[in-house]
């Protein structure tokens, strides 16, 4: 089946970039996207990758995608202390249209 | 912005009983889920609708889990006996994507976190 691979943890002062990673196996992935989830609540859904794009831009968030390495990447400019959270990457498979998601990345910012 | 609606927002019941979660979807939106998050891992598809109908509930252990959907509107998911390892958040989420449209992203509710001792 799919799988979805992030590493655990990213720990970066306020106001540098943070960049997550995520890689995936699914060769027939159509959309991808990234989630955060803050502690103790649902996953809201911060930007989405069409899979014939390679970047996508929305304000401070930056989305990078090489489909030849099955590779995904989530730049956050200027990290504040409120993007402290776990961020998850999800890649949708439309011929079972089903979304699978990645162990989550938490991001830690420190002042 | 319109919102998944799920309760109750924490449930803790003992192994054996019975236990319910209920979701109001996004109206509008024809797709559901019910995904199931154990702590520190990513959410995991327990099932999908397409309106009233099931489309994918491979993953639901179906000897004591069930989920409905009667009228394609909300959603009762049900397990019955609970077991200690059912404690988890579970999560609904809707999209708007009927089938052969375009993917629409998922949107999700602030889940149910159960606590079966």
């Amino acid at each position: 089946g799919e799988d979805v691979e992030q590493s655990l943890f990213l720990s970066v002062r306020e106001g540098d970039s943070s960049v997550i990673n995520c890689t995936y196996t699914d060769s027939s992935s159509t959309y991808l996207y990234w989630y955060k989830q803050e502690p103790g609540a649902g996953l809201q859904l911060l930007t989405y990758i069409f899979s014939n794009m390679d970047m996508k831009q929305d304000q401070r968030l930056t989305v990078l995608l090489n489909k030849k390495d099955k590779h995904l990447s989530l730049r956050i400019a200027d990290t504040q202390t409120g993007d402290s959270a776990i961020y998850f990457c999800a890649d949708l498979n439309t011929g079972f249209q089903k979304l699978v998601f990645g162990t989550g990345t938490r991001l830690l910012v420190s002042p | 912005e319109a919102e998944v609606a799920q309760s109750p927002r924490y449930k803790i019941t003992e192994k054996s009983q019975a236990v319910a979660f209920w979701c109001d979807p996004i109206s509008g939106h024809a797709t559901l889920y019910w995904y199931r998050q154990i702590l520190g891992q990513g959410p995991e598809l327990l099932v999908q609708f397409q309106d009233e109908s099931v489309v994918d509930d491979s993953q639901l252990p179906k000897d004591r889990f069930s989920a409905e959907r009667l009228k394609g509107v909300d959603s009762t998911l049900k397990i019955q006996p609970a077991e200690l390892g059912d404690s988890a958040m579970y999560l609904c989420a809707s999209s708007f994507e009927r089938g052969d449209e375009e993917a629409s992203p998922l949107h999700f509710g602030n889940g149910t976190r159960l606590t079966v001792t």
